[in-house]
């Protein structure tokens, strides 16, 4: 079955670290773009970051809420991928998607979206 | 990056129309045609609708359909079942890497 299985959330108190992880099955992990996506209480989804593929030198981007704080990496040989969260606020709590992306180019042009989604994990930020 | 904006929810009795709404910038949702929607049921995973505006993949009823004018993307779901009460996201490609998302939109069917 094609599917995404994040797990590692909990609760952490402010300025700690977490590292959250997602489990790819069903396809060729190696092959493709993977992304963070989170969304807090109450709030709408929000791009968290992507790792490319080892073709694209497993290049990383991040939103600028994240960026320095968090670390995006993955291990085609265990078809995973990690979320290392570190000095976590308050307002990072939310629920965490790894969500695989599509982002190519073909005969009809450039191709970018998201297909395949995990049911995400829980990260409450708290004292 | 401020958030697509959607209605916080729609509803419709089944067999009829809805059109979910979703502005974003001229930076966002009016320079690309990368925009995609996706419904999420609770404490599922959400799944891929529309993509580049208007294209359906494959398994996804006819009844969901995209378009987009100016700033502004729509989904519309015709024909309205009961399968189809659930959260829907647009997405909008925004500068060279990143993604914004819209706020959510809560479709019930009456």
């Amino acid at each position: 079955e094609v599917q995404l299985v994040e797990s590692g959330g909990g609760l952490v108190q402010p300025g700690g670290s977490l590292r959250l992880s997602c489990a790819a099955s069903g396809f060729t992990f190696s092959d493709h773009y993977m992304d963070w996506v989170r969304q807090a209480p109450g709030k709408g989804l929000e791009w968290v970051g992507r790792t490319r593929n080892k073709a694209n030198s497993y290049t990383t981007e991040y939103a600028a809420s994240v960026k320095g704080r968090f670390t995006i990496s993955r291990d085609d040989s265990k078809n995973s991928l990690y979320l290392q969260m570190n000095s976590l606020k308050t307002e990072d709590t939310a629920v965490y998607y790894c969500a695989r992306e599509r982002d190519y180019y073909d005969s009809s042009g450039y191709h970018w979206y998201f297909d395949l989604w995990g049911r995400g994990t829980l990260v409450t930020v708290s004292s | 990056q401020s958030a697509l904006t959607q209605p916080r929810s729609v509803s419709g009795s089944p067999g009829q129309s809805v059109t979910i709404s979703c502005t974003g910038t001229n930076s966002d949702v009016g320079h690309y045609n990368f925009v995609s929607w996706y419904q999420r049921h609770p404490g599922k995973a959400p799944k891929l609708m529309i993509y580049e505006v208007s294209k359906r993949p494959s398994g996804v009823p006819d009844r969901f359909s995209g378009s987009k004018s100016g700033n502004t993307a729509s989904l519309t779901i015709s024909g309205l079942q009961a399968e189809d009460e659930a959260d829907y996201y647009c997405c909008s490609k925004v500068g060279l890497y990143s993604w914004v998302f819209g706020e959510g939109t809560k479709v019930t069917v009456l």
